[in-house]
């Protein structure tokens, strides 16, 4: 079956310090990746996909993620936190041509200014 | 506007009284899906509509209920809840085939069961 696994559970960091959180998954086939936000009291939104093609991907606000097929991984990076990233942070795989999205058990981020 | 509509944003409810979540979108995506989000947990899917008239269960269907009679609309229904399905509630919506499958969420509705 298809799992996520997303190794830090809460992450505190200074204002300016770099970010890397960690999400692998199991899953033998093609699969689509994301990584959504949440920010305290509302929805989820996309901060960034992976389908195909440069397996570096640029989202919003700064993430980038990088896909390495041969670890399961898409790790997601910030060079540069700021306070206004507190948030909780969610990564997601589906296996191609389905809906499902599998969900990480998330990351709750807290910026320190 | 793309966007998943949600009513309401906070219910609270008794044990055992029935309540209709509802859940629309307008982007004519096949696939919607409810998930409740537990500290801890993460989000779990609760059950999933592929398109008109097809649903199964997700990971979590017990003492819950859907339906898919139109496209857009995806209710969720609690015949009789109890205190353990309190919880935040997401309705989500995407396309199935090719690349562009990311899911689009409602605001949520945060629900209470005393």
């Amino acid at each position: 079956a298809q799992s996520v696994s997303q190794h830090n559970h809460h992450v505190i960091l200074s204002e300016a310090a770099s970010l890397e959180l960690g999400c692998n998954y199991s899953y033998g086939g093609t699969v689509n990746l994301f990584w959504y936000v949440q920010y305290p009291g509302q929805h989820l939104q996309l901060l960034l996909k992976y389908f195909s093609g440069d397996p570096l991907v640029k989202g919003i606000k700064g993430f980038e993620a990088e896909f390495i097929k041969s670890k399961f991984s898409f790790n997601l990076r910030k060079p540069s936190v700021q306070w206004s990233d507190t948030a909780e942070y969610f990564c997601a795989v589906n296996a191609y041509n389905t809906g499902k999205l599998i969900f990480g058990q998330g990351t709750t981020l807290q910026v320190k200014p | 506007e793309a966007q998943v509509t949600q009513n309401p944003r906070y219910l609270i409810t008794v044990t055992g009284k029935k309540l209709t979540v509802t859940c629309s979108q307008n982007m004519n995506h096949e696939y919607m899906s409810w998930y409740r989000q537990d500290p801890g947990l993460g989000l779990r899917q609760i059950y999933y509509s592929m398109n008109v008239e097809v649903t199964d269960k997700g990971d979590v269907p017990e003492g819950y209920k859907v339906s898919r009679k139109e496209k857009r609309n995806f209710p969720l229904i609690l015949e009789s809840p109890s205190p353990n399905q309190t919880s935040l509630y997401f309705c989500a919506s995407s396309k199935i085939q090719g690349g562009g499958t990311e899911a689009f969420f409602g605001q949520g509705t945060r629900l209470t069961v005393v």
